[in-house]
């Protein structure tokens, strides 16, 4: 079975600060890796995604990420953290778990940047 | 937007009743994916349709059914309604049936309050 792990529940950051948010996942086979954001309210939005290739992938917003196999880590990551930025994280992995692709996705991390 | 539309936006019922949640995918995407989101289980995929038909079955209670129309709607049913089914569900779309890595598009989703 698939699985994803955000270990933070919430991580606090000064704005203009550099910001990560972690996640580690278990799949077996090759994963499709997800960030989605979640403001209040409001439904989950895409942020960005790995398929395959450059482990490092651009997304919305300045977000990015990096994919590393061997630590089974995909951590978003953005240079300088704006307040606007602050709201749920989640992410989330797709893998061929009995012939589906269903998206698993971890619990959540709250992103909270201090003005 | 994510072009996925989902009503009603609030519902309150009390235990034992029986409702309806209707939802309309972002307009291409021929899969239409169910979650409950709750403070404590976090987000848990229900069901998924593709092209009207089900394509695979997650944490769904035998009390609740879903089923996807020609035109691509899909509505999810929760009967004898109990406190605990309380939660925020979400309806999400993607293209193709989960093997491309396609992301999902959710709704804003309906918040479920059972008295």
């Amino acid at each position: 079975a698939q699985s994803v792990a955000q270990p933070e529940d919430q991580v606090n950051v000064a704005e203009g600060n550099p910001l990560t948010v972690k996640c580690t996942y278990s799949v077996s086979g090759n994963p499709y890796l997800f960030w989605y954001v979640q403001y209040p309210n409001r439904g989950l939005q895409f942020l960005l995604k790995y398929i395959t290739g450059d482990n490092l992938v651009k997304g919305s917003y300045g977000f990015e990420a990096e994919f590393n196999k061997s630590q089974t880590s995909f951590h978003l990551k953005k240079p300088s953290a704006l307040v606007s930025d602050s709201a749920l994280y989640f992410c989330a992995v797709r893998g061929p778990s009995g012939g589906s692709y269903i998206p698993t996705f971890g619990r959540g991390t709250s992103l909270i940047v201090h003005p | 937007d994510s072009g996925v539309t989902q009503t009603p936006k609030h519902l309150i019922t009390a235990t034992g009743q029986r409702v309806t949640l209707r939802c309309s995918p972002r307009s291409g995407d021929l899969s239409v994916y169910w979650y409950q989101q709750s403070l404590d289980q976090g987000l848990q995929f229900l069901i998924q349709y593709y092209n009207g038909e089900e394509r695979a079955k997650g944490n769904i209670l035998e009390r609740f059914s879903a089923q996807q129309f020609p035109d691509l709607h899909s509505e999810l049913n929760l009967s004898s309604l109990e406190l605990g089914d309380s939660a925020l569900y979400f309806c999400a779309s993607s293209v193709g049936a989960g093997g491309t890595g396609s992301p999902l598009h959710f709704g804003n989703g309906t918040r479920l309050t059972v008295t």
